[in-house]
């Protein structure tokens, strides 16, 4: 089946080390994103990507940095920069037409202790 | 400084009543909006989509309405059910030199009491 799929659901860092979160899609998307959502703050954009090889900053890229080698994976390392890193994060992919949905995967929640 | 603004954190109403959640948005690029449900722990759903070149988009019980003017959107469910109960996101896409960017709101939880 073709789908958007985060790994893991559940991730536990201390803090000061940095972590690399994975999404992975089958959907031949061109676009994919990053979204972070805290309570109360809705879905805040990371960093998203149109194309191979090339992403841009989002609205909090701050401690955030990405990858686009392949058009199938879209990895978010949350750096030891990042403040607050505690978070339920999203990605998601979107044909790349600027139109139509974008398809999100389940999400990984991220706790650092 | 938000983009996409959902005004109304919560918003309850009776079953079978009409549901109506808002959304306003400040950037006058933006020409194409999502509406999304979510659950909590779980990625969102898709629901309707309307381009700025219609007012108007309907998807069986989801109707999307869109004010270029008032740069105001709305979708309404008619009629609510238990199972709409969720929080619905508002997001919205530029038309920038075909800039996929993707803007979302905070959301509006929905409860439908039965």
């Amino acid at each position: 089946d073709g789908g958007i799929t985060q790994s893991p659901k559940y991730l536990f860092r201390k803090e000061g080390q940095n972590v690399t979160l994975s999404c992975e899609q089958n959907l031949n998307h061109d676009a994919m994103y990053w979204y972070r959502q805290d309570p109360g703050q809705g879905l805040r954009l990371i960093y998203y990507s149109q194309i191979v090889n090339d992403f841009q900053k989002g609205d909090i890229a701050e401690g955030y940095s990405v990858s686009r080698e392949k058009k199938e994976s879209f990895p978010l390392t949350v750096t030891s920069a990042q403040k607050n890193p505690t978070a339920f994060y999203l990605c998601a992919s979107r044909k790349g037409i600027a139109r139509g949905e974008a398809f999100f995967g389940q999400g990984t929640r991220l706790t650092v202790v | 400084d938000q983009q996409v603004k959902q005004n109304s954190p919560s918003l309850s109403v009776q079953e079978g009543r009409i549901s109506i959640l808002n959304c306003d948005y400040t950037n006058s690029m933006f020409d194409y909006f999502l509406w999304y449900k979510k659950y909590p722990a779980e990625g969102p759903t898709f629901l309707i989509s309307i381009s700025s070149i219609k007012d108007k988009n309907e998807d069986g019980r989801f109707t999307v309405f869109l004010n270029k003017s008032a740069k105001h959107l709305s979708l309404h469910i008619v009629p609510s059910q238990p199972g709409d109960s969720a929080v619905y996101f508002c997001a919205a896409s530029p038309l920038q030199g075909g800039s996929e960017k993707l803007v979302f709101g905070k959301g509006t939880k929905l409860t439908v009491n039965p």
